[in-house]
């Protein structure tokens, strides 16, 4: 069983589509995290979020409680946003990660 | 300010050994917290450290450990390696407890491989 659930695992964009990559977990969260990594293993902290949605530059990040999901946007998407994106919530004292959303685009 | 630091980046060891990763926290940020993350499994959380403390353990094998200093750096061990370490293991530094407001930040992490 899986905590959380992130969908799609693969996605191919052009350049300057919207894209929307989803999670979804099972129980209450304090808090749930965006994060992208590149190759190579380095990993960044997009948004962390408890409620509603916070937004930066071309990225959006939205969350519902109620509904245990939440979604990050990539407007007028780019090559260099070509990344794994994971979805990390924690539930009670353990963080729980998302198998990732591999994102290409493509010029 | 410099980011999380880890050492080393790479290394290799044998079966049956034992490895030590280091881990430096952004000054100022007391929590550590340390994960693997295979090809397999993913991302798994291992432990977490605020002020030389463990706060929380992952479902790992007593093998791993880990440890903070009171200059908030911290190592992890893991001991009597098996072919299935083999990772790249991530340490993480933010400045309360994770998941209690707190952005979290990632170092480059350290590429292990087991032979």
């Amino acid at each position: 069983k899986n905590e959380v659930e992130q969908s799609p695992q693969n996605l191919t964009a052009q350049e300057g589509e919207f894209i929307t990559i989803n999670c979804s977990y099972s129980v209450g969260i304090s808090a749930l995290h965006w994060l992208q990594q590149h190759p190579g293993g380095g990993i960044v902290s997009l948004f962390m979020l408890s409620s509603g949605k916070k937004k930066h530059g071309r990225l959006i990040a939205t969350i519902n409680i109620q509904e245990k999901h939440s979604s990050l946007h990539i407007t007028a998407s780019h090559p260099r946003d070509s990344a794994v994106y994971i979805c990390a919530v924690r539930i009670g004292n353990q963080f729980y990660f998302g198998t990732g959303t591999s994102l290409t685009v493509i010029p | 300010k410099a980011g999380v630091t880890q050492t080393p980046r790479y290394l290799i060891k044998t079966r049956g050994q034992q490895v030590t990763l280091s881990c430096s926290p952004i000054s100022g940020h007391r929590s550590v917290s340390w994960y693997q993350q295979t090809p397999g499994q993913g991302l798994q959380f291992l432990f977490e450290y605020f002020s030389e403390t463990q706060r929380n353990k992952g479902n790992f094998p007593g093998r791993f450990s880990g440890r903070q200093f009171s200059n908030s750096r911290s190592e992890m061990n893991v001991s009597t390696l098996e072919l299935g370490d083999s990772a790249l293991y991530l340490c993480a530094s933010s400045e309360g407890p994770g998941g209690s407001g707190n952005t979290i930040y990632f170092g480059e992490g350290s590429w292990l491989t087991v032979v």
